[in-house]
């Protein structure tokens, strides 16, 4: 079964660091872009960014809102990509998911991960 | 990037159909045929249900069906049944290389 897993959430304080983490499970990363999206408690789903294949030389994309304090990543055995947050913000805290995109096809996300909680608090 | 525009709630009695609408831009909705729906019940990860304006993933029932014009798209669902309630929201590639998502819309099966 083709799966995500996401790891490394947690609570932190603002204008701190984390770095989360999307493996792929029961397939390879390769030909796919992986997109991170998060989702405030109650709040409706919010696209963060992208991080295209090698075909694209893993091309990264950000929505504008986060001016610059985020970095999506991958690593070249094609097994994880991540999602490096910086400067956290308490509106910051909410489930980040990640998700598949096959890169040289249409636009579906899917599979996405379960999901993995940020919380900014002090 | 503002957020699609979608109805904040929908409802509709088993086995009738509803529509939920998705109002974009010609930068974003209108511009291109990459419009997807999505379906997230409490506590879950969101699930593709209608990709590239009206393509279904295999595994989704054909209840669900998803079309444009100009700068809406919406997504329909006939036959409602008890399973359908949940939040829907609508996902679409913009001109500025990036997505964005709708506002969501939580269906209710009366």
């Amino acid at each position: 079964e083709m799966q995500l897993v996401e790891s490394g959430g947690g609570l932190v304080q603002p204008g701190g660091s984390l770095k989360l983490s999307c493996a792929a499970s029961g397939f390879t990363l390769s030909g796919s872009a992986i997109h991170w999206v998060r989702q405030a408690h109650g709040k409706g789903l919010e696209w963060v960014g992208r991080v295209r294949s090698k075909h694209y030389n893993y091309a990264t994309g950000y929505s504008a809102s986060l001016k610059g304090r985020f970095t999506i990543s991958r690593d070249e055995s094609e097994t994880t990509a991540y999602l490096e947050m910086n400067s956290l913000r308490i509106e910051d805290t909410a489930v980040y998911y990640c998700a598949r995109q096959i890169d040289t096809a249409d636009r579906r996300f899917d599979p996405w991960g379960q999901g993995t909680l940020v919380t900014v608090s002090s | 990037q503002s957020a699609l525009t979608q109805p904040a709630s929908v409802s509709g009695s088993p086995g009738q159909s509803i529509t939920i609408s998705c109002t974009g831009t010609s930068s974003d909705v209108g511009g291109y045929n990459f419009v997807a729906w999505y379906q997230q019940h409490p506590g879950k990860a969101p699930k593709l249900m209608i990709y590239d304006v009206n393509n279904r993933p295999s595994g989704v029932s054909n209840r669900f069906s998803g079309s444009k014009s100009g700068n809406t798209a919406s997504l329909t669902i006939s036959g409602l049944q008890a399973e359908d309630e949940a939040d829907y929201y609508c996902n679409s590639y913009t001109s500025s290389n990036t997505y964005v998502f709708g506002t969501g819309t939580e269906v209710t099966v009366l």
